[in-house]
């Protein structure tokens, strides 16, 4: 059973560009979280997103980012007009039902490295 | 907003010591969960608790959750170098979604 994927594995992107972010999650899980880690901080929650639903966004920046998670294929992470700030891990996580519900946790992906010139 | 802490931020450990993480929340959690997080690598989950009082152990590792639910510990004993990483715990508060990160315990060890 894959785990969580995420890609790319590590991302270069100048100024002002786009950047694009995936997260495939689990099998059978529809519940996807993302997460930005500065070096040497915790994790940040970004965004929790259910099939076609954002169900909280509120750890997300008003401007230039956005996500989703269509009915085919994986989440997306976007970031618009990127800027040395941008620069962390991104983490996807996913689990089988809605946190808080039973007693499944959150399973990571590898990440992708943003790093932004 | 809910705050998690952990104390200490960063500790070095001889090998063969004991170490010890605290995490506290801000408010009551339905749930905490502790994560490990290798350096350069994404955190990998150890364990969850539910229920006030609980503790639970892996191996070298007892994990307890507080009687009135907003702190939890997790105690290493004897430490060895494959322990080295940061210790996170995680709250999930009610009918929140979210769950809340703590702020990590980076634990060294010194072989």
């Amino acid at each position: 059973n894959a785990g969580v994927m995420q890609n790319p594995r590590h991302l270069v992107r100048r100024r002002g560009q786009e950047a694009r972010l995936r997260c495939s999650p689990m099998k059978g899980h529809s519940h996807v979280y993302w997460y930005r880690q500065l070096p040497e901080e915790g994790l940040k929650f970004m965004v929790y997103l259910q099939k076609e639903n954002i169900i909280d966004e509120s750890g997300m920046p008003k401007e230039r980012f956005s996500a989703e998670f269509p009915k085919e294929g994986p989440s997306i992470l976007r970031i618009q007009q990127v800027v040395r700030g941008d620069s962390a891990a991104y983490f996807c996580a996913s689990s089988p039902v809605r946190l808080g519900a039973g007693r499944q946790p959150q399973h990571f992906g590898d990440g992708t490295r943003l790093s932004i010139l | 907003g809910q705050q998690v802490m952990q104390i200490p931020q960063y500790q070095h450990v001889q090998e063969g010591e004991d170490f010890t993480t605290y995490c506290n929340s801000s408010t009551t959690l339905s749930n905490i969960q502790w994560y490990k997080q290798r350096p350069g690598g994404h955190p990998v989950f150890l364990i969850q608790l539910v229920k006030s009082g609980e503790v639970k152990k892996q191996k070298r590792l007892t994990f307890q959750f507080g009687e009135a639910k907003k702190n939890s510990s997790l105690h290493i004993t004897a430490t060895q170098t494959t322990d080295v990483g940061t210790y996170f715990c995680a709250g999930n508060s009610g009918g929140y979604q979210k769950v809340t990160f703590g702020t990590g315990t980076k634990l060294q060890v010194i072989p």
